[in-house]
């Protein structure tokens, strides 16, 4: 267990259909980032929140929105979702700074029929 | 924008044996950090090794070692004694001082032989 929580862990929906992808840090971090993987790709940075702000944008699509609560926790919502959109959706943790790794959740594998 | 490019999609190793990954980045930073992280079946991410810019000497973590050459802007990791379950995707990645967010490569996909 790596202190990062991501729930459901598997999720098959239909496009078109709205979900949300909820992750809670690994205690005492403050920083959220959201991350795609495509079956057998790269990460891609779709969004960082920092004790509630967003901070950092990536190249997240206007069908996606995310939030950071006062617990801390973040949620991750895809909306009207296509086949394209099934991938794998991790959350990672950290203190806050990029001199600090991450510690990742085991993901949310996302499949749309 | 930094970048980091891994330019080996796959690499094997026979067990036991000794293997390299490469990977570079491109910053006009001259303060960072360097990450390697592996991805095995299971898929979860898990931080390998860790480099810090300002650091000459390079990161060991038991079988794990790196080769950071700051002037070729390289950063390789080389495992010791692989084992089979070393066999995972390897990814390489850039974090700033700045920014909280870590860029990272494409992977490599190691496969150890028996």
């Amino acid at each position: 267990d790596s202190g990062v929580t991501q729930t459901p862990k598997h999720l098959i929906t239909a496009t078109g259909q709205r979900v949300t992808l909820r992750c809670s840090p690994r205690s005492g971090d403050l920083s959220v980032y959201w991350y795609q993987q495509s079956l057998d790709q790269g990460l891609q940075f779709l969004i960082q929140y920092y004790n509630g702000e967003e901070r950092a944008k990536g190249n997240i699509l206007e069908r996606f929105s995310a939030q950071q609560f006062p617990d801390l926790h973040s949620e991750l919502n895809l909306s009207s979702l296509e086949l394209g959109d099934s991938a794998l959706y991790f959350c990672a943790s950290n203190r806050g700074g990029g001199s600090y790794g991450y510690t990742f959740g085991s993901g949310t594998r996302l499949t749309v029929v | 924008a930094q970048t980091v490019t891994q330019s080996q999609p796959e690499m094997s190793v026979q067990e036991a044996e000794t293997v390299t990954l490469s990977c570079t980045y491109d910053t006009s930073e001259s303060d960072y950090y360097l990450f390697w992280y592996k991805q095995p079946p299971s898929r979860q991410m898990i931080l390998v090794i860790r480099q810090e810019a300002y650091k000459q000497q390079n990161a060991t973590e038991n079988r794990f070692s790196v080769n950071f050459q700051k002037a070729a802007k390289s950063f390789s990791l080389k495992i010791s004694d692989s084992q089979l379950g070393d066999a995972a995707m390897y990814f390489c990645a850039y974090g700033g001082t700045n920014a909280g967010k870590s860029t990272f490569g494409d992977g490599t996909t190691l496969t150890v032989k028996p």
